[in-house]
């Protein structure tokens, strides 16, 4: 099976503080993803990549950043955390970029800006 | 951008009833996906749906994709409580020029409780 391993599931921070959200993957999955979860909004795509050092933007990418220098692990940066940050954060993996191709999700990290 | 229009928002609902719930999209898709979150776990996939009208069953769940090929339902028949998560719909949909995005939208979410 697919795993997708976030290493953070709790975490708490202050606003400005600068914060990295790891994730790993161990299938050889090309493309990776981060989403983040609010209530009543469902998930929406911060970034993707779909190659090492490859990123492109998703719909929300403001206020965040993303580094992919090895093929398994993909990271989310956020430069200077707000309190409009805090949410659940969801990274996903996939072997093709194709919509018909399914995403493996990690259990999630919840942050807190206070 | 693409919409998904997911609904219900929420649900509770007793033991043994039967479950159903709809998401509608802004534009066609051609692949819907319904997953499924339990609590403090990620989503997981519970059904693909590829073709315009057709209908699939995973257990108890039953997809349908819409001949419109832009709505898509689920239902979940003789509820238990294991069934208490959040359902989401999601696809690629396509541009105007029919080919796909190439990334997930995903609709807003259905909260299902089940009382025992």
């Amino acid at each position: 099976d697919v795993k997708v391993t976030q290493s953070s599931r709790y975490l708490v921070k202050r606003t400005g503080e600068k914060v990295f959200l790891e994730c790993v993957q161990d299938m050889d999955h090309e493309n990776m993803f981060w989403y983040r979860q609010d209530p009543g909004l469902g998930l929406r795509l911060i970034y993707f990549s779909y190659d090492v050092k490859m990123k492109e933007k998703g719909d929300i990418p403001e206020g965040y950043s993303v580094s992919r220098e090895k093929k398994e692990r993909f990271s989310l940066i956020l430069e200077s955390a707000s309190t409009n940050q805090t949410s659940m954060y969801l990274c996903a993996s996939a072997l093709g970029l194709s919509g018909a191709n399914v995403l493996t999700f990690g259990a999630g990290s919840r942050l807190t800006v206070l | 951008g693409q919409q998904l229009n997911q609904s219900p928002q929420s649900m509770f609902i007793q033991e043994g009833e039967d479950v159903s719930m709809n998401c509608t999209s802004s534009s066609i898709f051609n692949t819907w996906l319904w997953y499924k979150q339990d609590p403090g776990e990620g989503p997981v996939l519970l059904i693909a749906l590829y073709k315009a009208g057709e209908l699939t069953s995973n257990g108890r769940l039953t997809a349908q994709f819409g001949i419109t090929r832009k709505d898509s339902f689920l239902n979940i028949s003789a509820s238990i409580p294991s069934d208490v998560g959040i359902y989401f719909c999601a696809g690629p949909g396509l541009n105007a020029g029919g080919t796909s995005y190439g990334k997930l939208t995903f609709g807003q979410g259905t909260i299902l409780t089940v009382h025992p």
